[in-house]
C-alpha cells in the first residue's frame, strides 16, 4: 500500500495552462507539505498544512495555490504556468507538531511529479 | 533496491564541538547525488549540503563538511564549531539521477550541549 500517493507522475503542459497535481496519504498524519526539487536536485520547501490550517507559506509565485479538502489530501494548483516551474514536485506527510514521541519521525515522501513545461 | 543507513539515532555534542554523522548507502549505480538534510521542530526539510557521486571533492559549506568515500558507499556529515541552532534532526538522503524518488535514512537525532 502506497502511503504518500502524488498523481501524475509526469506531466508535459505548455507554457500558460493551469494544472493541478494530486497527492493524498494514508498514514493518518496531520502534516503535509510540498516540496520543489529544482535542477540542482535539492528540496526546497513550498508549503505546509496541518489538519487542514496552512502554517508554512515560503516565497512561491502566487500562481500556486495549495488546497486541502481534507487532512488526508492536499492538492497544489499551478495557473499560468511558466517556464521555470518545469520541476519535480514531492508531496510529504508527517506526524502533528509537538507531539510526544514523534521527534524521531521522519516525513514521508511521495514519488514526485515530474512537471515539463513546453 | 538502494537503501540509506543511518546508524547512530541519537548523538550529542559540546556547543563549539566538532561531530561527525555517519551515513552508508548501497546501489549499484554509478551516477547518483547524496544529501544531508536539516529537520528543525517546525518538521520541513532544510538542505544541509549536496554531493555529486563524480565528484571526488568533498562537498562544503560554511561549517558543514563531508566525507565521501564512493567504494565504501560512505557519506558522513561534519559539523564544526557546533551551535545551538545545529540541534535537530539529520537525515542522509540518495537520489539516482535517472530517477526521481529520493530515499531517506532514519535519521540521526543531533543534541547540542551548551
Amino acid at each position: 500500500d502506497t502511503a504518500v500517493s502524488q498523481t501524475p507522475k509526469y506531466l508535459v503542459t505548455q507554457m500558460g495552462n493551469d494544472k493541478s497535481i494530486k497527492c493524498e496519504q494514508n498514514l493518518g498524519h496531520d502534516t503535509m507539505y510540498w516540496y520543489k526539487q529544482d535542477s540542482k536536485k535539492f528540496l526546497k520547501i513550498m508549503f505546509s498544512y496541518n489538519n487542514k490550517e496552512l502554517i508554512i507559506n515560503e516565497t512561491v509565485p502566487n500562481r500556486f495555490s495549495p488546497k486541502s479538502p481534507d487532512k488526508a489530501h492536499l492538492n497544489l494548483h499551478i495557473n499560468s504556468l511558466e517556464l521555470g516551474d518545469s520541476a519535480v514536485y514531492f508531496c510529504a506527510s508527517s506526524l502533528p507538531l509537538f507531539q510526544p514521541g514523534t521527534v524521531n519521525q521522519p516525513q514521508h515522501f511521495g514519488d514526485g511529479t515530474r512537471l515539463s513545461i513546453l | 533496491a538502494q537503501t540509506v543507513t543511518q546508524s547512530q539515532p541519537e548523538m550529542s555534542v559540546q556547543e563549539a564541538e566538532t561531530v561527525t554523522l555517519s551515513c552508508t548507502y548501497d546501489t549499484s549505480e554509478s551516477d547518483y547525488y547524496l544529501f544531508w538534510y536539516k529537520q528543525p521542530p517546525s518538521r520541513q526539510m532544510i538542505l544541509v549540503i549536496r554531493q555529486e557521486a563524480y565528484k571526488q571533492q568533498n562537498a562544503t559549506e560554511n561549517r558543514f563538511s563531508v566525507n565521501f568515500q564512493k567504494a565504501a558507499k560512505s557519506f558522513s556529515l561534519k559539523i564544526s564549531d557546533s551551535q545551538l541552532g545545529d540541534a535537530a534532526m539529520y537525515f542522509c538522503a540518495y537520489r539516482m539521477n535517472r530517477d526521481d524518488k529520493i530515499i531517506f535514512g532514519k535519521g540521526t537525532r543531533l543534541h547540542i550541549l551548551p
